[in-house]
């Protein structure tokens, strides 16, 4: 059981390219969320999903795309990367949507805009 | 607006000592209350949670106190390990608009040394 995992681990980016990253879980969850975390910010959200084929803005969803078109897997975009898109992301997923609920986070993908 | 305050680190201590890391929140209602912990390298990990007024939550020996009064659930450890060392999250979710929303305090990080 993986639980949930992120790909890539790092990239380094130039000003203006573009990347995808790859956030999936294996346990069946029916929301999926983007976060960053800025230093002395904790984590910020930026897109998040209901389910399959949904998707809706967060708190700071500017600059980023995302998709779900399969239950398992949530898509992060950015079309044009900047400096200040530099931080960390991480995925995580939660089964209900309810004020209890934990959620599962992965591993984090650390990216540098250059 | 909901908000979570943590006390700033870095916290340094000695292995065996006592630990209290500050958390305050503001929010209407009656939110549930986590931590989570970040080890090195690693995502967030949930650590402990409470739901309602007068919980307490605990989990390796950490535990924390869900208290209206004072709008706080601080988090305590009676002797930390070396192995304690991590980043700590305070937050708080809520059911907002269909989903869960998580809101972090900036983290935390304990240092524990031999």
């Amino acid at each position: 059981n993986a639980g949930v995992t992120q790909t890539p681990k790092f990239r380094v980016l130039k000003t203006g390219q573009s990347m995808t990253l790859l956030c999936a879980q294996d346990m069946n969850h029916e929301y999926m969320y983007w976060y960053r975390q800025d230093p002395g910010m904790g984590l910020r959200l930026i897109h998040y999903s209901v389910g399959e084929g949904t998707t809706a803005k967060g708190e700071v969803p500017d600059g980023y795309n995302v998709s779900r078109l399969k239950k398992q897997n949530f898509l992060l975009g950015l079309e044009s990367a900047a400096p200040s898109q530099t931080s960390v992301y991480f995925c995580a997923s939660s089964q209900l949507a309810s004020g209890s609920e934990t959620q599962y986070f992965g591993p984090g993908t650390r990216l540098l805009v250059l | 607006g909901d908000s979570v305050t943590q006390m700033e680190g870095p916290v340094t201590l000695s292995e065996e000592a006592f630990l209290t890391i500050n958390c305050t929140y503001t929010a209407t209602g009656y939110p549930s209350l986590f931590w989570y912990v970040q080890y090195p390298g690693e995502g967030l990990q949930l650590l402990l949670k409470a739901t309602k007024a007068d919980d307490k939550g605990s989990n390796k020996g950490f535990e924390a106190t869900y208290r209206k009064e004072t709008t706080s659930f601080h988090l305590e450890k009676g002797s930390v390990q070396v192995s304690d060392s991590a980043v700590y999250f305070c937050a708080l979710n809520r059911l907002s608009g269909g989903y869960n929303k998580l809101i972090f305090g900036a983290g935390t990080r304990l240092a524990v040394h031999p």
